[in-house]
């Protein structure tokens, strides 16, 4: 069955420090992946998305995700964590076919320490 | 442009109460999408349209009835509320069905069955 998988599902960094969230998907085919972040009582914001271009993908507020088919990842990084970037951080992962509908990761909370 | 709108934001139902969760977007997107967000389980679909007088079914159906007479409205009717049904819901919507195409999201209605 196709899924996404995010390893952590807690990350604590400190502000100033890098931040890594990581994302596995399994490898049926290569699919369109897109990397989403939910802030308190908010609803989801597209961060990123990788659709078979440019292995290295960047999008808002600094984040950036390389998409690496060996290795079936697509792991989100930061530099420099901010106090903003504390959120819920969701990997998903759309297979295309007859539905096209996304595959959500269980979410990966970032907390950030001053 | 409002992109994804919800009514109501809160709402709490008593055990067999019916109700409509609203969703509107003004994108003129074909695509649109019920999740349902749980703690720790990521958003599961509930169910899909892929233009208006088509609807299809997600992973948990089961409870929930849509309709799509419009293309920009997709509402959501729970038939026989229950506790199980307690959860945050977000409407989506994109341009097409389609790996390539990224999901806007409403911001949520958080619903309480007691």
């Amino acid at each position: 069955a196709q899924s996404v998988t995010q390893l952590d599902s807690h990350v604590s960094v400190s502000e100033g420090t890098p931040v890594l969230l990581r994302c596995n998907y399994s490898s049926s085919y290569s699919p369109s992946l897109f990397w989403y972040v939910q802030h308190p009582n908010k609803g989801l914001q597209l961060l990123l998305k990788y659709t078979s271009a440019a292995t290295l993908v960047k999008g808002i507020n600094g984040f950036e995700a390389e998409f690496k088919k060996s290795e079936t990842s697509f792991h989100l990084t930061k530099p420099s964590a901010h106090m903003s970037d504390a959120a819920e951080y969701f990997c998903v992962v759309n297979y295309g076919g007859s539905q096209g509908n996304l595959i959500f990761g269980k979410g990966t909370k970032l907390s950030v320490k001053p | 442009n409002a992109g994804v709108t919800q009514t109501p934001k809160f709402q709490v139902l008593k055990t067999g109460q019916s109700m409509t969760l609203q969703c509107a977007q003004d994108m003129n997107h074909e695509y649109m999408s019920w999740y349902r967000q749980d703690p720790g389980m990521g958003l599961r679909l509930i169910h899909y349209s892929v233009g208006a007088g088509i609807t299809d079914q997600g992973e948990v159906p089961n409870g929930y009835n849509v309709s799509r007479s419009t293309t920009e409205d997709f509402p959501l009717r729970l038939l026989s509320a229950a506790p199980s049904q307690t959860s945050v819901y977000f409407c989506a919507s994109s341009f097409r069905q389609g790996a390539a195409y990224e999901q806007y999201f409403g911001p949520g209605t958080r619903l309480t069955v007691t």
